[in-house]
């Protein structure tokens, strides 16, 4: 497949657990994005990576939530000690770079912490 | 603090009709505007953008007008089809951060 890809696509996950989330872009993309979209609001911008390194991660909500990316490949979202207001659904994106160009979405993974 | 918003959380419309879908902004830093079309359990696919030069970007059914003084775009869909049903984001860029900064979305119901 050409598109972005996540996984899982769905888990289910007790308050106080670790979760890791993972996000594959389109092959050649340098820029990657995550974003969460929690019940009945908008996207919200959690971080940016081009190629390996993080410029901003300004939008990560608190210290329990971290994310890596391997080269300009694989990125992982951890959020460690996960709360119930972490549920939502996590949205990986990739683009080709960061000057405004189209992103491309995965199907995102819906996270629920009872 | 929205910096874009989308003030209509839901809009219904019959087939064949237009569909509107409005959105606002507050930054005046913004210089590029995007429109994504989203369906349930998938991720949201680009639909169209349009540059802060242009007022105006058509694109078959869809057309995107941008009027920079009043800090406002819509999304014009005619005519309307039951497939547009979806949930529409307006989305715009901060040229400082390149960040790309979401509206809290319009649900769109096209019925027959």
């Amino acid at each position: 497949g050409a598109g972005v890809s996540q996984s899982p696509s769905n888990k289910v996950t007790e308050k106080g657990k670790d979760v890791e989330l993972r996000c594959d872009p389109i092959s050649g993309h340098t820029a990657l994005y995550w974003y969460r979209q929690r019940l009945g609001q908008g996207l919200e911008f959690l971080i940016y990576f081009q190629g390996n390194s993080a410029p901003d991660k300004s939008g990560l909500p608190s210290d329990r939530f971290s994310a890596e990316r391997t080269g300009e490949s694989v990125s992982t979202l951890t959020i460690q000690r996960t709360q119930q207001e972490d549920s939502a659904v996590y949205l990986c994106a990739s683009s080709l770079g960061t000057s405004g160009e189209t992103q491309y979405f995965g199907p995102g993974t819906r996270l629920l912490v009872l | 603090d929205q910096q874009v918003k989308q003030n209509s959380p839901s809009l219904s419309v019959q087939e064949g009709r237009i569909s509107i879908l409005n959105c606002d902004y507050t930054n005046s830093m913004f210089d590029y505007f995007l429109w994504y079309k989203k369906y349930p359990a998938e991720g949201p696919t680009f639909l169209i953008s349009i540059s802060s030069i242009k007022d105006k970007n058509e694109d078959g059914r869809f057309t995107v007008f941008l009027n920079k003084s009043a800090k406002h775009l819509s999304l014009h869909i005619v005519p309307s089809q039951p497939g547009d049903s979806a949930v529409y984001f307006c989305a715009a860029i901060d040229n400082n951060t390149d960040k790309l900064i979401f509206g809290t979305g319009t649900r769109l119901q096209v019925f027959p």
